[in-house]
């Protein structure tokens, strides 16, 4: 398997625009996390999904995020507009279960740059 | 709610001297412990785990004990080399519904 696979890996956009990051899990894996991480706030969890479905999105900054997941092979998030204050390095991981029984597996991140 | 609390980084230290770094957490229940490394321009990794109380986890030489009655999870190794030097994040997952809790990070710089 090739890992979870997160495109694109450098993305850098204007403050009003929209972003779309994207995520390829690890076929069979039943979870979906998405991460944020930045200097200031470390590692934080934004949204998970199980059978492609919504559990926590608690961790959403505001309405201007959104994340979807329509199969079991890709999900997105989506900031529409971005703003400066959304760059970050965001993960998408992927597990067996919640706790991961060998461990989440995450992308490779996308570094997000808004201008 | 859920918290983990790492020593602030960077750590740095000489190639095979010893390493700590400490983990402590607070959480309901009796959560799992897990450490992961993030090497430079990548993703988090699983390092190791432990599920229950005075359960070791290892892994390339790394060590960690869960200790439920200090609520600690100190990570070890007896002698680093200069690819260890990575940021390293220690992790709880409880038996709710919440995703994995990742603690701030410790950076660890091995010199030659």
């Amino acid at each position: 398997d090739a890992g979870v696979i997160q495109s694109p890996r450098h993305e850098v956009t204007e403050m009003g625009q929209e972003v779309t990051l994207r995520c390829k899990p690890i076929s069979g894996h039943d979870y979906l996390f998405w991460y944020r991480q930045t200097m200031m706030r470390g590692l934080e969890l934004l949204i998970y999904f199980n059978n492609n479905v919504p559990i926590d999105d608690s961790g959403m900054p505001e309405d201007r995020f959104s994340a979807k997941m329509p199969n079991a092979s890709f999900s997105t998030l989506k900031i529409q507009p971005s703003e400066p204050r959304d760059s970050a390095v965001y993960f998408c991981a992927s597990s067996l279960g919640r706790q991961g029984t060998g461990g989440y597996t995450f992308g490779s991140g996308t570094r997000l740059t808004v201008v | 709610g859920n918290s983990v609390t790492q020593m602030e980084g960077p750590v740095t230290l000489s190639e095979e001297a010893f390493l700590t770094i400490n983990c402590t957490y607070t959480a309901t229940g009796y959560p799992s412990l897990f450490w992961y490394v993030q090497y430079p321009g990548e993703g988090l990794q699983l390092l190791l785990k432990a599920t229950k109380a005075d359960d070791k986890g290892s892994n390339k030489g790394f060590e960690a004990t869960y200790r439920k009655e200090t609520t600690s999870f100190h990570l070890e190794k007896g002698s680093v080399q200069v690819s260890d030097s990575a940021v390293y994040f220690c992790a709880l997952s409880d038996t709710g519904r919440r995703a994995l809790t990742f603690g701030s990070g410790t950076r660890l710089q091995v010199q030659p």
